[in-house]
């Protein structure tokens, strides 16, 4: 069975502090991978898409890069604006032309000033 | 920020009343997608369409159904609802079939059955 698993569940660091979020998947034939940020009380906004294995995409203080088992959003030096959940989704190959995504969880951040 | 809306944006109702929820997207994407986001769950899909009057189930479709008359609206209806259908909706849009399309999300609906 398709999954995708998200660490850790809540994570609290200091204004500056650098720290990693991990999304592990097990699919069958990863077509794939995407990162959003939710706020409270907000839908999803899309962050980043990851295709192969190698491949590294920046945003500001945040950069994302994925390996055949999993996928990790770097945070550097993060600001308390930085403070959401982060959530991690794949496509899979049998996902087929309708694009559907399997999410994970989420990460929740909290950044203290 | 992609052009979706969603309404209404909050309601209460009771066991066994029907409701509907529109998504509204300006974008003239292809693809709408209904899902529902519970704590310890994450976003599971509900329904999703690929065309008008294109519809087909996702992982927890049990006691909705969805139709889609034109491009720009795609609407969710739970004929009787229950408490356990008691959650935040979101409705998604995407561009293209056979690529590698993010989804946008709208705002979202806070339903709460009683």
């Amino acid at each position: 069975e398709d999954q995708v698993t998200q660490s850790p569940e809540a994570l609290r660091l200091q204004e500056g502090e650098s720290s990693s979020l991990n999304c592990s998947y097990t699919v069958s034939g990863l077509r794939g991978l995407f990162w959003y940020r939710q706020d409270p009380g907000k839908g999803p906004e899309f962050l980043f898409t990851l295709y192969s294995a190698g491949e590294e995409k920046e945003k500001e203080r945040l950069k994302a890069t994925l390996t055949k088992k999993e996928s990790f959003l770097h945070i550097t030096a993060p600001k308390p604006e930085d403070s959401a959940t982060y959530l991690c989704a794949v496509r899979t190959a049998y996902g087929g032309a309708t694009n559907k995504l399997i999410f994970g969880t989420g990460t929740l951040l909290a950044v203290q000033p | 920020d992609a052009g979706i809306t969603q309404s209404p944006r909050h309601k209460v109702t009771e066991t066994g009343t029907p409701v509907t929820l529109r998504c509204h997207q300006t974008e003239n994407h292809r693809y709408m997608y209904w899902y529902r986001q519970d704590p310890g769950h994450g976003l599971r899909l509900i329904h999703y369409s690929y065309g008008v009057k294109d519809t087909d189930k996702g992982e927890v479709s049990d006691g909705y159904s969805v139709s889609r008359s034109k491009t720009e609206d795609f609407l969710l209806t739970l004929e009787s609802a229950t408490s356990s259908q008691t959650s935040v909706y979101f409705c998604a849009i995407s561009e293209a079939s056979g690529s590698l399309n993010e989804q946008f999300f709208g705002p979202g609906t806070r339903l709460t059955v009683l």
